[in-house]
């Protein structure tokens, strides 16, 4: 079955370490999102990719980086920038028409629930 | 971005129909309606989204009003797999979904 893949489901980072987040996805998606979401708060953006070997901020870029060097795979890396890092971090996809992706449904994975230790 | 206005939180009995309402008065003409729902510790499943006419999925059914500043997601027959929280969105030409906090289901068997 197609779908997004993320890993792992937990993680934990000590102070002063970047952690990396894996998402995968095998739906021949072009674009690809980061979502962070604080408990009992909405989701807010962190980065996305249209296409590979591009990609742009979101409203909570800071922090944070991502690549895209292939299609199906988009990992986040959260660095010792972040000062408060501990949310549920979901990762997304959808297609494009017409060179925009708006207007599709986007498409969650499981999403991976990070701590500080 | 425009912004929706979502009950927070509603009730109904198993496997009778459900009505969540979503107002957006602020709509512009090229914003997309979208229906999202999420369950606890899960990532968000897209449930349907329309523009300017009504909509029917497997899903469920999405009632567009005529001057579209309102709409209604409509659950034809309840099952406890359908509580979670449901946020109703609207997408222009942004790439982001700006979820609020949407509207919690609790279905009573």
């Amino acid at each position: 079955d197609g779908g997004i893949t993320q890993s792992p489901k937990y993680l934990f980072r000590k102070e002063g370490q970047n952690v990396t987040l894996s998402c995968e996805q095998n739906l021949n998606h072009d674009a690809m999102y980061w979502y962070r979401q604080d408990p009992g708060q909405g989701l807010r953006l962190i980065y996305y990719s249209q296409i590979v070997n591009d990609f742009q901020k979101g409203d909570i870029a800071e922090g944070y980086s991502v690549s895209r060097e292939k299609k199906e795979s988009f990992p986040l890396t959260v660095t010792s920038a972040q000062k408060n890092p501990t949310a549920f971090y979901l990762c997304a996809s959808s297609i494009r028409t017409a060179g925009v992706s708006f207007h599709q449904p986007q498409h969650f994975g499981d999403g991976t629930r990070l701590s500080i230790l | 971005d425009a912004k929706t206005t979502q009950p927070n939180s509603m009730e109904s009995n198993e496997e009778e129909p459900v009505h969540l309402p979503c107002n957006h008065s602020t709509i512009s003409g090229t914003d997309y309606i979208h229906w999202y729902r999420q369950l606890p510790s899960q990532g968000p499943e897209y449930v349907i989204h329309g523009l300017t006419s009504n909509v029917n999925n497997r899903m469920a059914s999405l009632a567009i009003a005529e001057d579209r500043k309102s709409s209604t997601l409509i659950l034809h027959r309840a099952t406890l797999r359908d509580a979670a929280v449901y946020y109703c969105i609207l997408r222009d030409k942004n790439e982001k979904l700006t979820f609020g906090t949407g509207t919690r289901l609790t279905i009573i068997p």
